[in-house]
């Protein structure tokens, strides 16, 4: 069964303390992996997309990884504005987009 | 480049009516996608839309129904309201299954309260 997990499902860390989010897949045929980023009482913002392991994005504090079973997240130094919920998406074979529940990010200053 | 616009923002509602949302995609996108998101449920894919033909349904009951029109605007429809059925309903665009990147690009959601 198509499958996405992301943890951990609540991060709390201090203006500054760089981290990292993760999201396991287990899908048939691999398309491609999202992340958006969501604020709440607003829609998803489109962030990355990465189609092959080894692959890797960024921008400005964030830097996305993949390998043949899990993306990486990595948020550097991160700022209170960055405080949100990271969703993971993966597209299956079939096109379909398998949805992971999120890793809620709060940053304190 | 206009993004993805919903209508209404927000909705109240009395259980046992139905409503009617809509979606207007990024302009050269042909992909409708609609998605219910709870704070206990997460997201939640209720079906997608290309060429005014649905291709994938989610889990959803048949009171939630969607078109597409041949602009590549998008309706949602639930009747028979719920109370369960209070939440954050997203749609997104995209280009097109299968072409190129699929990346969804998500409007701000219609926020429905159902009393």
């Amino acid at each position: 069964e198509d499958q996405v997990t992301q943890s951990p499902e609540a991060l709390r860390l201090q203006e500054g303390e760089s981290s990292s989010l993760n999201c396991s897949y287990t899908v048939s045929g691999l398309r491609g992996l999202f992340w958006y980023r969501q604020d709440p009482g607003k829609g998803p913002e489109f962030l990355f997309t990465l189609y092959s392991a080894g692959e890797e994005k960024e921008k400005e504090r964030l830097k996305a990884t993949l390998t043949k079973k899990e993306s990486f997240l990595h948020i550097t130094a991160p700022k209170p504005e960055d405080s949100a919920t990271y969703l993971c998406a993966v597209q299956a074979g079939n096109y379909q987009l398998i949805w992971g529940a999120g890793t809620k990010l709060i940053i304190k200053p | 480049k206009a993004g993805v616009t919903q209508t209404p923002r927000y909705l109240i509602k009395t259980r046992g009516q139905q409503v009617t949302l809509s979606c207007s995609p990024i302009s050269g996108h042909r992909s409708v996608s609609w998605y219910q998101q709870t704070p206990g449920q997460g997201l939640q894919f209720l079906f997608e839309y290309f060429s005014e033909t649905q291709r994938n349904k989610g889990n959803f009951p048949g009171r939630f129904s969607g078109r597409q029109f041949s602009n590549s605007r998008s309706e949602m429809n639930v009747s028979t309201l719920e109370l369960g059925d209070s939440a954050l309903y997203l749609c997104a665009s995209s280009l097109a299954p299968g072409v190129g990147s699929y990346e969804q690009y998500f409007g701000p959601g219609t926020r429905l309260t159902v009393t």
